[in-house]
Parts: C-alpha cells; structure tokens; sequence
C-alpha cells in the first residue's frame, strides 16, 4: 500500500513571498506520477502539477515548481510570487502505474497568502 | 478542455432515503473515478466506475451502499444509499483521457444528511 504524508497542516504566507510544501511518500513501485492538486474555497479540485518519476528534471507550470528526490521519496511543492488567489488546500497525490491511475491523497496543506 | 459536470451540486437529505449524484463529460474518457471527501478531510477513493460493467470499489466501500453504473464513456451515477449523518461529505468525480495520466476532477456535490 501506498501512503502519502504532508506533514503541514496549515502555512501562511505574504503576497509577493514564496512558499514551500513537503510531501513525501512510501512505494515499492518504480512507475508512478506525482501531483499537486489545489482546493480553494469553492471545493473545485485543479491540477496545478505533474511529474512522472522516470524524468530527472523537476516539473515547473509558471509559479509552481516542484523538487522531486526520488531516492528520498520525497516531492515539494514551491509557490514563488505568491498571490491572493492562492489560498487554498493543496493535495499532494499518487498514482502507480500498476494501480490503474488511482490515486493516494495526503492529508492536504492549508495555505493562506496575506495582502 | 473537456468539461465535467456533476449533479446535484449540494443536497440536504434525511436518514434512510438515497439520493443518485450523476456525473457527465462532453468527450468520452478512458476511466472515471469516485472519491469521498469527509468534513476537513482528504480525498478517499470509493470505486473505479467501469463502462458496461460492475464498479471496481475500495476496501471499506461495498456495493450495496454506493452502487454506480457506468452506461458508457463519458456518464456515471453513483448512488448514497439508506444515508445516515456520517454519509455527509463532498462526493467527486474524476476522469483519465485517453492516453493520459492526469485526473480532472468534476465540481463535487456536497451531501448533507440530517
């Protein structure tokens, strides 16, 4: 079984700053992908970033990027330039090849911006 | 993008009636999913919908609780049955196109049973 654990509950940050997330996990599996998902207040689940486990290069989408040591198991999630419109839950998710996609959530990460 | 559609968004239900939440895309997709999100909590998978035939369900998730049908590729309903108050949560939907990856999530319905 896979379990994923974002061991901060909530973290706050300034408009402008930049914030860093921590997920890590525990797999036997070799084939896998990673994600970040975002929950803000109107419950609606987006993808913010991927990442296959057999690229080397960690995954960026405009402000987000994610550090990804997979000898650590271990998969961030850092916010740069942060803006009101992020605050919001963010997930962190797993998915093995050998599981048809189905993905393991961690707790999630409460993450306010402040003006 | 594709878009998916949930219904109802949210519905106050009492104990011991079901309610069916549908779930529907504008393109066909490969799988689709339906996960639980209980009050302040993560995501739980209950069961991989599959088209044409009987869900795939989670442990701790049965199928006489939340039977779901799949009738083809881009519709599914799962269904709450014989509700009690730890039935309130948020129920989602998800999809994987084909030859992907990536989960979308549909908005959600959130349930409340009183």
């Amino acid at each position: 079984a896979q379990t994923v654990t974002q061991s901060q509950p909530e973290m706050s940050v300034q408009e402008a700053e930049t914030v860093t997330l921590s997920c890590t996990y525990d797999t036997s599996e070799s084939n896998y992908y990673l994600f970040w998902y975002k929950q803000p207040p109107s419950r609606q689940m987006i993808l913010v970033i991927r990442q296959e486990a057999y690229k080397q290069q960690n995954a960026t989408e405009n402000r987000f990027s994610v550090n990804f040591q997979k000898a650590a198991k271990s998969f961030s999630l850092k916010i740069s330039d942060s803006q009101l419109g992020d605050t919001a839950m963010y997930f962190c998710a797993f998915a093995p090849l050998s599981n048809d996609y189905k993905l393991s959530f961690g707790a999630g990460t409460t993450v306010t911006v402040r003006a | 993008s594709a878009v998916i559609s949930q219904k109802p968004s949210r519905d106050i239900c009492q104990r011991g009636t079901s309610l069916t939440i549908q779930c529907q895309v504008d393109s066909q997709v490969t799988m689709m999913f339906w996960y639980r999100q209980q009050p302040g909590q993560s995501l739980t998978l209950i069961a991989t919908a599959n088209q044409g035939s009987e869900a795939t369900y989670e442990s701790g998730f049965v199928i006489d609780k939340f039977p779901i049908s799949r009738p083809n590729l881009t519709f599914s309903t799962l269904t709450v049955s014989n509700m009690s108050p730890e039935d309130s949560s948020i129920y989602l939907c998800s999809v994987v196109w084909w030859a992907g990856y990536e989960q979308y999530f549909g908005p959600g319905t959130r349930l409340t049973v009183t």
